[in-house]
């Protein structure tokens, strides 16, 4: 069974422009999450979706957003570009709400310059 | 909302040495608590999770403890080797699924052979 696919790998931008990032869950797994990992704040929760539904949210400003397609895949989108944005973008799925684990991708490197 | 406190940040043992890594919550309505393990460069891999009807859970040489009078829960490592050197996180769910984990610091744990 394939893992969770993140892409891209590696993106740089400029403060001001914007990003997608998108994921692709485990086969079968309905909840994507998104999380963003830097060295001094650990693991940050963004958002969640369940079944194209937003299901919780983070706090975030509302540059970030999200979306979930009718095949589990997600995309999360950044706009207006900060320095403070650089990090690593982690996307996790789970089959259940009371299956306990989340499975993470390999995330997506983003750096603004 | 709940708050995940995570010590030491960094922890450097000889290798056959035990690693105690200690998390506390905030949240009481927290009941599920799991344990990710990051290796450099990699995503970041469920080791072991308990939930709020149980005081201990083992894996071989891993345990997990929990504590809900105190709200803290700690992961125990014996005999450890280089290979368990990475990034811990600990993480709290403070509505009982998996969606919305709120994740500590992270432990930094370096094995000296």
């Amino acid at each position: 069974k394939a893992g969770v696919t993140q892409t891209p790998r590696y993106l740089i931008k400029t403060r001001g422009q914007q990003v997608t990032l998108s994921c692709s869950p485990i086969s079968g797994h309905r909840s994507v999450s998104w999380y963003q990992q830097t060295p001094g704040q650990g693991l940050q929760f963004l958002f969640e979706y369940f079944s194209e539904t937003q299901r919780n949210k983070g706090n975030f400003p509302g540059r970030f957003s999200g979306r979930q397609f009718s095949n589990s895949r997600s995309e999360m989108n950044v706009s207006t570009l900060e320095l403070g944005d650089s990090a690593l973008y982690l996307c996790a799925s789970s089959s259940a709400r009371d299956t306990g684990e989340l499975f993470f991708g390999e995330g997506s490197r983003l750096t603004v310059l | 909302g709940e708050n995940v406190e995570q010590h030491p940040s960094t922890l450097s043992v000889q290798e056959g040495d035990s690693a105690v890594i200690k998390c506390t919550y905030s949240d009481s309505a927290s009941n599920y608590f799991p344990w990710y393990k990051q290796e450099l460069g990699k995503r970041p891999q469920l080791i072991i999770d308990i939930r709020s009807n149980v005081g201990e859970k083992k894996d071989q040489r891993i345990a997990v403890t929990l504590n809900k009078t105190a709200k803290h829960f700690s992961l125990h490592i014996t005999e450890t080797q280089p290979e368990d050197s990475a990034v811990y996180f600990c993480a709290a769910d403070p509505q009982g699924g998996s969606e919305k984990l709120v994740f500590g610091k992270g432990t930094k744990l370096t094995v000296n052979p």
